[in-house]
Formats: C-alpha cells, sequence, structure tokens
C-alpha cells in the first residue's frame, strides 16, 4: 500500500507570495493517477489539478501542478487571501487498489 | 453542471447499518463511468470507501470491504451506500464524488456537500 505524504504540515505566508506544496509517495507512481484539491472550512473538497498537470475546469491559471515518480508539486504563483485554506493530493493506488490521500497541508496567513 | 446531493439518518446506532443516497441532478448518471463514497473524520482525514460504474460493477476499499456495499439506480439517477456493523470510528462526513470523465485520469470534479453521520447509543 502507498503511503502519501504531503509536507509541510502548516505554511505561514502572505498574500501575494508564491508556494509550493509538496505530495510524496512511498513509491513510483503513475503520474495520472495524481490529483490536488482544496478545502474550505465546513465545505467539500474541490479537484484542482488532475493527472498531476492538467487544471480542471474553472480553476485560476495561478494554480499549476507538476511532477513525476514519487514527488509531486502544486504551486500557486500568486497567493489571494481565498487561498489561505488546507490543500490535499490524492493518489488512485492500482496495486491496492484504492484511492488515497495526503494527510493536508495548511496554509495560514 | 452536475450535481450531487446526499441524504440518508444523521444518527445511527452502533452495530446498525448507515445508508446513504446520494442523488444526481442537473445530468445524467451516465455522464461520467464512474462514481464514489468519500468520508472525513478528524481522526482519519478523507478517506474513499468505494467506487461504482454506472453499469453496476464497484470496488471497494480493502480495509472497509467486508462492511460496505454500493448500488446503482439508474432510472432514479441516484447512486447508494450501505455499511454496516458500525463504530464510533465510523462517525464521519460522507461525500459522494464523480470521478473525471476523462479516460485514464483520476480525480473527482463534482462532490456533493456532504452529510455528518454520527454512530452513538
Amino acid at each position: 500500500e502507498i503511503v502519501l505524504t504531503q509536507s509541510p504540515g502548516t505554511l505561514s505566508l502572505s498574500p501575494g507570495e508564491r508556494v509550493t506544496l509538496s505530495c510524496r509517495a512511498s513509491q513510483i507512481v503513475t503520474s495520472s493517477y495524481l490529483a490536488w484539491y482544496q478545502q474550505q472550512p465546513g465545505q467539500a473538497p474541490r479537484l484542482l489539478i488532475y493527472g498531476a498537470s492538467n487544471r480542471a475546469p474553472g480553476i485560476p491559471a495561478r494554480f499549476s501542478g507538476s511532477g513525476s515518480g514519487t514527488d509531486f508539486t502544486l504551486t500557486i504563483s500568486r497567493l489571494e487571501p481565498e487561498d489561505f485554506t488546507v490543500y490535499y493530493c490524492q493518489l488512485y493506488d492500482s496495486s491496492y487498489p484504492a484511492y488515497i490521500f495526503g494527510q493536508g497541508t495548511k496554509l495560514e496567513i | 453542471q452536475v450535481q450531487l446531493q446526499e441524504s440518508g439518518p444523521g444518527l445511527v446506532k452502533p452495530s446498525g447499518t448507515l445508508s446513504l443516497t446520494c442523488s444526481v441532478s442537473s445530468g445524467s448518471i451516465t455522464s461520467a463511468f464512474w462514481w464514489s463514497w468519500v468520508r472525513q473524520s478528524p481522526g482519519r482525514g478523507l478517506e474513499w470507501i468505494a467506487e461504482i460504474h454506472h453499469g453496476g460493477s464497484t470496488n471497494y476499499n480493502p480495509s472497509l470491504k467486508s462492511r460496505v456495499t454500493v448500488s446503482v439506480d439508474k432510472s432514479k439517477n441516484q447512486f447508494s451506500l450501505n455499511l454496516n456493523s458500525l463504530t464510533a470510528a465510523d462517525t464521519a462526513v460522507y461525500y459522494c464524488a464523480r470521478h473525471v470523465p476523462v479516460t485514464g485520469q483520476r480525480g473527482f470534479d463534482y462532490w456533493g456537500q456532504g452529510t455528518l453521520v454520527t454512530v452513538s447509543s
């Protein structure tokens, strides 16, 4: 069973800054199986990126995803006030098989 | 755009069965191949439970497989979740979600608002 580790757990930043969030898998994975979500308090997760680098419809261009193998990143080029919340990566582990989530990274002002 | 809405009891007794339904509106359940149930609790984070194809094929999280059943009713544009042998550890917000309708890609692009299920006597 693959384990996803997100780092850091919490990040303190200011609006306008650039940030890169990390998601590391415990073994090499298929990039097309990696997604990123944003979750606001009291709301369902919102898909930002699927297939490691494909922005979901309606997602602002400041969000981008990249990576391969075991290391994946979500970059927010210029933080807006509404971006300060929690982000999760998700992977489909075909060997288990199941969808697994990272533990999340919280962005705080 | 597609909308999903979970429905079911918010309180279930220990050892009982949780039954939830996800109603799909503003679109057909055949708009995507696969649909899932996901739950979230403070102690366990986000946890995928199961997926179902609109044709009826299913896959379950191995950690929950012995207690879970999912089904689909295309005539009602709905799919459902049953989870039995409940304990307090099953207390969570339960979401239904749609898989991105892109071959070879994974991700859940539409989610219900979530429903809190508490397991307590």
